[in-house]
């Protein structure tokens, strides 16, 4: 079946540092690939997407683009603000019979001030 | 705006008790989902329907139920037999296949 792997959190950085999140994963047939944003307390935010291989997806700075040779769709960011702090999940949809999504288990950015 | 409002906001649940949360979208979707989040974990699927009087169950449906009577609208049920259900519920919805979904801003439901 699918799957997602994130990598474990929390990721501590300081303001202005650059980010990088890996996500790989494993599906059969041609994912959708998202990245989402979840603040304390709130449902998940959709914060990019890509539809096919070597999209890049780009949203408030963040950027990730589809690696479908190395089953890849890292999360980066060239200068993070302590606003960004919040859990990322990666996830994709392939599932075309269900529609639902397969999410990772989640990162957790901390950004010092 | 269109978008999708769970309530309540926060629910406690007393033993023995069934507890109903709602979930409700203007986005004109057709499919909807329930999730469980627990802490420090990813999103699993409980339960999610594609169309109006239809549903399936997800990877966790054991302990709830759910129905589908208007499109706008997918309650679930936490049920006595669900024995932990401390947890983080998030709603959501889309549309297209291989499109986003779209979240609520969850329920915590808690034990007394």
């Amino acid at each position: 079946g699918n799957s997602v792997t994130q990598m474990e959190g929390p990721v501590t950085l300081s303001e202005e540092a650059f980010l990088t999140i890996n996500c790989t994963y494993t599906a059969t047939g041609y994912p959708s690939l998202f990245w989402y944003v979840q603040y304390p307390g709130e449902g998940l935010q959709l914060l990019l997407k890509a539809t096919k291989a070597d999209d890049k997806g780009s949203n408030k700075g963040f950027e990730a683009t589809y690696r479908k040779e190395t089953t890849s769709f890292h999360l980066e960011k060239g200068s993070v603000q302590v606003s960004d702090s919040a859990v990322y999940f990666c996830a994709l949809s392939g599932d075309t019979g269900r529609r639902a999504l397969t999410f990772g288990s989640g990162t957790r950015l901390q950004v010092q001030p | 705006d269109g978008g999708i409002t769970q309530s309540p906001k926060y629910l406690f649940r007393k033993e023995g008790q069934n507890v109903t949360l709602s979930c409700e979208q203007n986005l004109n979707h057709d499919a909807m989902y329930w999730y469980r989040q627990d802490p420090g974990q990813g999103l699993r699927l409980i339960y999610y329907s594609q169309i109006v009087n239809d549903f399936q169950k997800g990877d966790i449906a054991e302990g709830y139920s759910v129905s589908r009577e208007k499109k706008e609208s997918f309650p679930l049920t936490v049920t006595s037999a669900q024995k932990n259900p401390t947890a983080f519920y998030l709603c959501a919805s889309t549309g297209q296949i291989n499109q986003p979904q779209h979240f609520g801003d969850g329920t915590r439901l808690s034990i007394l």
